[in-house]
Order: C-alpha cells, then sequence, then structure tokens
C-alpha cells in the first residue's frame, strides 16, 4: 500500500513554455502533498504544501505565480511550472499524507524536467 | 522544526551493521523520527518512524534515547545495494524539513 505516482517521469522542454506535473495517491486519500525540487548533489528542498480544496502554502523564496499547484481532489495534485527556463531544470518530487499525527509521508519516484 | 545533524558520508563492508547517528537537539514533544533511503533520480523511500525506545521492522532498527536528542539508525548485515543516502528527519503533521543526509557508501 500507500503508492504514490507522478507523471511524467521525464520531460525535456524548451524555454518559455510550461510544464504540467501530475502526482497521484494510487490506494490512499491524501490530505495533504508536498512539493520538493532536489538540485544535483543535494537534499530535497520544500517548494509549497497544498491541501485538498484550498490554496498552496508556498515556501519562502518560492514564486506561487511560476510554480502553480492545484489539489483539485484527494488523489490527485498537479504542479505547474509556468514559462520554464534552464534554471528551473531540477528532479521535481511529490509526497502525499493521508492524515496527521504520526501519519507519515510517501513519495512520488519524482520528475526530472530538463529546458532547453 | 527540530532541525537534525547526521554525518555527512560513511563507508562500511557488505555483510557489516550500520549505525547511522542523528542528533535533533530541538525535538518538540510532538515530533517522531522518521528516516528515509533515497537512490540516485528516485523519490525518498520511508524505511522506519519512531518516537522513542527502540522500532523494529524488516529491514532495521532504531533506537531513540529518553531524552530523545537523538535517533540512531541501524542496517544490519548491509549489501551492496543499501548504498544510498539516507536522511533522518522530524516529522509532525505539518511538513517535514531534509537535512543534508549521509551518503552511505558499502564497499564489497
Amino acid at each position: 500500500g500507500a503508492v504514490v505516482s507522478q507523471h511524467p517521469s521525464r520531460v525535456i522542454c524548451k524555454s518559455g513554455t510550461s510544464v504540467k506535473i501530475e502526482c497521484r495517491s494510487l490506494d490512499f486519500q491524501a490530505t495533504t502533498m508536498f512539493w520538493y525540487r532536489q538540485f544535483p548533489k543535494q537534499s530535497l528542498m520544500l517548494m509549497a504544501t497544498s491541501n485538498e480544496g484550498s490554496k498552496a502554502t508556498y515556501e519562502q523564496g518560492v514564486e506561487k505565480d511560476k510554480f502553480l499547484i492545484n489539489h483539485a481532489s484527494l488523489t490527485l495534485s498537479t504542479l505547474t511550472v509556468t514559462s520554464a527556463h534552464p534554471e528551473d531544470s531540477s528532479f521535481y518530487i511529490c509526497s502525499a499524507r493521508s492524515g496527521f499525527g504520526a501519519d507519515t509521508q510517501y513519495f512520488g519516484p519524482g520528475t526530472r524536467l530538463t529546458v532547453l | 522544526l527540530a532541525k537534525t545533524t547526521q554525518p555527512v558520508s560513511m563507508d562500511s563492508y557488505e555483510g557489516q551493521e550500520v549505525n547511522i547517528t542523528c542528533s535533533h537537539n530541538n525535538i518538540a514533544t510532538n515530533d517522531y523520527i522518521t528516516w528515509y533511503q533515497q537512490f540516485p533520480s528516485q523519490g525518498p523511500r520511508f524505511i522506519i518512524q519512531g518516537y522513542k525506545t527502540k522500532v523494529t521492522n524488516e529491514v532495521a532498527s532504531l533506537f531513540i534515547p529518553a531524552d530523545r536528542k537523538s535517533s540512531t539508525l541501524s542496517l544490519p548485515r548491509v549489501s551492496l545495494s543499501d548504498t544510498a543516502v539516507y536522511y533522518c528527519l522530524s516529522e509532525r503533521d505539518d511538513k517535514i524539513i531534509f537535512g543534508k543526509g549521509t551518503r552511505l557508501h558499502i564497499l564489497p
């Protein structure tokens, strides 16, 4: 149980285009989903937290107009990188949690974004 | 959220027991300690979680002393496939912040 999927697994796009990444909880309902970004040889950096049906909470320094997050259902959250630039190239990882307290997060396999 | 400190890297040999210690001096009463494993270009994988004393599952053990200011992940009889980055995190019901992790390298 507790499987989280991401789609696509990798994407290459031209500078200036927008890219949407999907995160799905396959066998549980995720009240909260998180989006992380990871650069090579570095740790995961939390970008934003989203709760189903409400606006995402962004971490300091993350542009909410550039990284659009939608958590429209209990099993799906999307991250859209708008007007992508080469510096947005990174490994994007989502995680999902079903409840509160000791309920841990389960991570997706990640999406490798390359902006040319 | 408690800041965690771990060794940057560790080397060990196949078949050995590996212990990775993490310090979390400012851990809050409601925080749980969770360890994740990450392979290159993959999302982190949950290993084990605990609040205090000892927790054991099929892959690891987690030791947390009474003051909860540190924790030790114990991997019994490691193999080459255990080469990965291991993250110690304090987790509450809001969010978790990743530290730098420990890069574990298993040698044949």
